[in-house]
């Protein structure tokens, strides 16, 4: 079936470090993919996006690129700060399909 | 101001009652759902309308209801028969994948329920 797969967390990193959360997913059509952020307490906020192969998604310093060869849509920014630190998750949605696939969701703590 | 709302931000609940979450959309989107959301854990859906007075379930309806007589609303039961409802709900609402293709979904705050 349908699914997404996220590095486990938590990830802990010092502030100005270089992020890179991994995603990888398996799916039987063509999806659009996704990363939300979760701050505590909170909805979930759409941080970026990718509909198609090559595509590259970027909001706020971080960018991701939808990789069809490799499955992949990997989460990266080049200097994170402690106000970065929430929960990430993954996720897709096939073409014509109305429910998001998520992966597990990966905690990210960035100390100053 | 365009958004979704959740109502209550936090519930609680005394075994064997029922209680309904809402759920409002001012943006105007055809479809709504419902995920859960339980600690560690990715959220999972439970209900979903692509228009008005329609709605299909999802991947763990069982102990829910739902209704979709207006638009802009999609209100959430959890009924006494849900075993485990404490947990994280939000409420999620996007243009409609029939004619925004890829569809994007947009959360709201949640509500958290806890059962008691």
């Amino acid at each position: 079936g349908d699914s997404v797969t996220q590095m486990e967390g938590p990830v802990t990193l010092s502030e100005e470090a270089f992020l890179t959360i991994n995603c990888t997913y398996t799916a039987t059509g063509y999806p659009s993919l996704f990363w939300y952020v979760q701050y505590p307490g909170e909805g979930l906020q759409l941080l970026l996006k990718a509909t198609k192969a090559d595509d590259k998604g970027s909001n706020k310093g971080f960018e991701a690129t939808y990789r069809k060869e490799t499955t992949s849509f990997h989460l990266e920014k080049g200097s994170v700060q402690v106000s970065d630190s929430a929960v990430y998750f993954c996720a897709l949605i096939l073409r014509g399909g109305g429910k998001l696939i998520f992966g597990q969701g990966t905690e990210l703590s960035v100390k100053p | 101001d365009g958004g979704i709302t959740q109502s209550p931000k936090y519930l609680f609940r005394k075994e064997g009652q029922n209680v309904t979450l809402s759920c409002e959309q001012n943006l105007n989107h055809d479809a709504m759902y419902w995920y859960r959301q339980d600690p560690g854990q990715g959220l999972r859906l439970i209900y979903y309308s692509q228009i008005v007075n329609d709605f299909q379930k999802g991947d763990i309806a069982e102990g829910y209801s739902v209704s979709r007589e207006k638009k802009e609303s999609f209100p959430l039961t959890v009924t006494s028969a849900q075993k485990n409802p404490t947990a994280f709900y939000l409420c999620a609402s996007s243009i409609g994948y029939e004619r925004d293709l890829p569809d994007t979904q947009y959360f709201g705050p949640g509500t958290r329920l806890t059962v008691l």
